[in-house]
């Protein structure tokens, strides 16, 4: 059983568009994460949810909305794609948003390529 | 704001030698400290983290870190490393953020093991 899926694992696309990348996770995790790790393997968090409510706004462009329908999916999605967005995106869960001491599940990685 | 200082980027070892990788943190009242890998091509998982009392924490895969709050360190150590032990390791350190934390990552370290 996945416990933290995400869709696409890859995504190549051309500057300008638009692209989503799906995220859910089976645990029954109140809290859902996006990270965007560079081609340095910095790892930087962008957005966290709890019960369906933005908890966390990193300093994120606004051309990336998250959303999130129920508290088992958080999607992403980008808007006007551009160079520097070519990363991978994780998406992470964790079982509430205030246990500082609390093991964060990562799904496996969306690796988008712009063009 | 948290920091997290990762020394080395890339720990070449010969297989069963042993392995230190270093951790960094700036200081803080209170921390929480994790060591996350990261098999190629995979999302993160939990290799061990500190939340209080003994300051030898002992994790999965033969792995261990000792929290030093002199030195505010918390390196990872692995007596004999095998192949399998090759992936980026991430030293992180949870961050209160209003009434909710976020990881603060370092940068991570790539152990190569050579056999």
């Amino acid at each position: 059983d996945t416990a933290v899926s995400q869709t696409p694992k890859y995504l190549v696309t051309q500057m300008g568009n638009d692209k989503s990348i799906k995220c859910e996770q089976n645990l029954g995790h109140d809290t859902m994460y996006w990270y965007k790790q560079d081609s340095k393997k910095f790892l930087k968090i962008m957005f966290s949810y709890n019960n369906k409510e933005l908890i966390i706004n990193e300093t994120v462009p606004n051309r990336f909305s998250p959303k999130s329908p129920d508290k088992a999916h958080l999607n992403l999605h980008i808007n006007s794609l551009e160079l520097g967005d070519s990363a991978v995106y994780f998406c992470a869960s964790s079982p509430s948003d205030w246990g500082p001491q609390e093991t964060q599940y990562f799904g496996p990685g969306t690796r988008l390529l712009v063009l | 704001a948290q920091s997290v200082t990762q020394l080395d980027s890339q720990v070449p070892v010969f297989e069963e030698a042993p392995v230190e990788l270093r951790c960094n943190y700036s200081s803080s009242v209170s921390v929480y400290l994790f060591w996350y890998v990261q098999y190629p091509n995979q999302g993160l998982q939990l290799l061990l983290k500190y939340l209080s009392g003994s300051t030898l924490v002992k994790g999965i895969n033969g792995f261990e870190a000792e929290f030093n709050k002199s030195q505010t360190s918390f390196h990872l150590r692995k007596p004999s490393v095998h192949i399998s032990d090759t992936a980026e390791y991430f030293c992180a350190v949870s961050e209160v953020v209003d009434s909710s934390y976020k990881l603060i990552f370092g940068s991570g370290t790539r152990l190569l093991v050579r056999p």
